[in-house]
This record gives C-alpha cells, sequence and structure tokens, in this order.
C-alpha cells in the first residue's frame, strides 16, 4: 500500500491566488512527521514546512501553512498568495516513529505535483 | 552555516563503467546522511543511511554500495554500471541530535546518464 499519497499529478494557479496540495498518508506508528519540499527545475530539494503527529497546531511558515487532519491522515500544503517562484514540483514525505535518538529518519516520498503559476 | 556539496553535477557514463560520486557536509558534525535515488519524473528513494563513520545501511538492495570514510563524506559507489541505474542522486544530511533535527537538508544533486 502507498505510504504517501499525492493525488494531483498537476495544478494550475492564478499569481496571487492561494492554491492547495493534497496529501494523505498511511502509518499505523503514532508517532511520525510530515515534511514538504519543492523541486524547482534545478534539481535541488527545497524544505519548506514540518509537521510532527502530536503537534497541536498546523505548521506554518511565511507563506506555507501546513493544514493537519490527523484523523482523515491528510496533510495539504496551503501556499497563500502565489507567485512565479512557486512554479516547481512539490513533494510531500513522511517519517515514521521519532525523529530522535538512534532513529533512521528515513523519509517516504510521494510521487509529486507539478504546480504552474500563471501570469 | 552548514552546506551540502555534491560532485559531479552531471555525468554520462557508459553501461559497465564504474561510479563514485561524492558528498561532502560543511558546519556540522556527526550528522545522519542519505543517499536517494528519483528517477524521471518520480518521487525520492532512499539506498543507503549512514549514522557515523563506516556505518552504512541499505534500503534496496542492487549493484550500487555505500561508504563514510570520514565523519562529513558520503561516497556512492558502483563496480558495474546498469542501464537502469540513470537517474538523479540526492545526498542529505540531518542533524542527529537538538533542535531542529527532523529536517533533512539536501544537497544540488547528480544527474547520471548509462548509456
Amino acid at each position: 500500500a502507498q505510504k504517501i499519497t499525492q493525488t494531483q499529478p498537476g495544478m494550475f494557479v492564478q499569481e496571487k491566488e492561494a492554491v492547495t496540495l493534497d496529501c494523505t498518508y498511511d502509518t499505523s506508528d503514532p508517532s511520525y512527521g510530515l515534511f514538504w519540499y519543492k523541486q524547482p527545475s534545478s534539481g535541488e530539494m527545497i524544505f519548506l514546512i514540518y509537521q510532527g503527529s502530536y503537534d497541536q497546531q498546523n505548521a506554518t511558515e511565511g507563506r506555507y501553512s501546513l493544514n493537519f487532519q490527523k484523523a482523515r491522515k491528510s496533510a495539504n500544503l496551503v501556499i497563500s498568495a502565489s507567485q512565479l517562484g512557486d512554479s516547481a514540483m512539490y513533494f510531500c514525505a513522511m517519517r515514521e516513529g521519532p525523529g530522535y535518538g538512534g532513529a533512521t529518519n528515513k523519509l517516504i516520498f510521494g510521487t509529486g505535483t507539478l504546480l504552474a503559476v500563471q501570469p | 552555516s552548514q552546506t551540502i556539496h555534491q560532485w559531479p553535477a552531471t555525468l554520462v557514463q557508459p553501461v559497465g563503467s564504474p561510479l563514485s560520486l561524492e558528498c561532502t557536509v560543511e558546519g556540522t558534525s556527526n550528522p545522519n546522511l542519505y543517499w536517494y535515488r528519483q528517477a524521471a519524473g518520480r518521487g525520492l528513494q532512499l539506498l543507503f543511511y549512514s549514522v557515523g563513520i563506516g556505518q552504512i545501511s541499505s534500503e534496496v538492495p542492487q549493484n550500487l554500495s555505500a561508504s563514510r570514510p570520514q565523519d562529513r563524506q558520503f561516497i556512492l559507489s558502483s563496480k558495474k554500471l546498469l542501464l537502469s541505474d540513470s537517474g538523479f542522486y540526492l545526498c542529505a544530511w540531518r542533524r542527529a541530535s537538538g533542535s531542529s533535527y527532523n529536517e533533512q537538508f539536501f544537497g544540488p544533486g547528480t544527474r547520471l546518464t548509462v548509456l
């Protein structure tokens, strides 16, 4: 079974509008972390935002926020006020288990969503 | 500040040739290190990780191997490349402890084409 599912292969959004990128996950571990990364055409993976399974509040980082719905196992990324520079591939990823001690902290990635911001 | 380097940036190799990709991290000590591969249009797949010098764990059995000869150096190797080894190889690091230990930070990647 897929651990991370991103159902939107591609998305269009108008500049200055908000956009939501979907991500659902599957795990039986009570401790886990959810990440979003941005991959522009250059190929580098840029960390955007992190949500821990025990975090009470949704994570926010500037124009990025993570809509964490634990019961539904979803961790959607919301980008407010889209900019042309936001055009890129976006990956949702999950770490199973705690992120401290000798844990592997390996990340399981979804297949990504290609976002195109239109002027 | 911490930086992560990978080289070469691009590589074209014939089938059956050897491979050596290098990753180095600056500005931190005893990081956890990771090698990922991204096939065209796909997500990332973890290949190897290391929690210390000489400590390598493999996630996917294949003709690749990894080594960590120094604390901040991670090397991905192959004795004989296959066509299926083509892809984008990304090295990543994470703080082993302390605050903000959750994020993995990625290098610029190496684009490998096997012909």
